[in-house]
């Protein structure tokens, strides 16, 4: 079974700092996609960022960008130049490439960004 | 396009009661999935249909029935209410192109309370 685990329950920034998210993975499989998830107070689901296994190139989206160690299963996600409106939870997940929609969550983050 | 929507908002049920929680999409996406979500734990696939009548079960389908007559509807039944099932619920839909997933989209969510 795949598993997801974010080792940071809370962590905080400063405004137009810079903050790193740490999410590790366990699979035997090689071919996979991986997700982050932002979850505001409204509890909408929203996609930041989206990472295929198969690309060595790390995927960037604007201030959001990731680092993929594929050998260490590790998936972390850089905030650059946070925002207030960044103040949410942040879910790391896990989907197979072969299977068609069984998606695996972490535990979250949950990310202040002070003044 | 009303995107992914979820009814009702907000239930409360009495152990052993039964009920149903809606889920329809307007975007013609093959893909479904229910979740839950508890404190702590993010959140759990419970089951997922990749198109009209085909249903599987995900991480944590028992208490929990769903079928998938139409593209556009996926409910959630719950035939026999515990407390264990206090939750939140979210439902997502997705399409799938060259073996590549998109987006999921989820609707806004279903707190369930089970007394």
């Amino acid at each position: 079974a795949q598993t997801v685990t974010q080792s940071q329950p809370e962590m905080s920034v400063q405004e137009a700092e810079t903050v790193t998210l740490s999410c590790t993975y366990d699979t035997s499989e090689n071919n996979y996609y991986l997700f982050w998830y932002k979850q505001p107070p409204s509890r909408q689901m929203i996609l930041v960022i989206r990472q295929e296994a198969y690309k060595q190139q790390n995927a960037t989206e604007n201030r959001f960008s990731v680092n993929f160690q594929k050998a260490a299963k590790s998936f972390s996600l850089k905030i650059s130049d946070s925002q207030l409106g960044d103040t949410a939870m942040y879910f790391c997940a896990f989907m197979r490439a072969n299977n068609n929609n069984d998606m695996r969550f972490g535990a979250g983050t949950r990310l202040t960004v002070k003044p | 396009n009303a995107g992914v929507t979820q009814t009702p908002k907000f239930q409360v049920l009495k152990t052993g009661q039964s009920m149903t929680l809606q889920c329809a999409q307007d975007m013609n996406h093959e893909y479904m999935s229910w979740y839950r979500q508890d404190p702590g734990m993010g959140l759990r696939l419970i089951h997922y249909s990749v198109g009209a009548g085909i249903t599987d079960q995900g991480e944590v389908p028992n208490g929990y029935n769903v079928s998938r007559s139409t593209t556009e509807d996926f409910p959630l039944r719950l035939l026999s209410a515990a407390p264990s099932q206090t939750s939140v619920y979210f439902c997502a839909s997705s399409r799938r192109r060259d073996r590549r997933p998109e987006t999921q989209y989820f609707g806004p969510g279903t707190r369930l309370l089970v007394l």
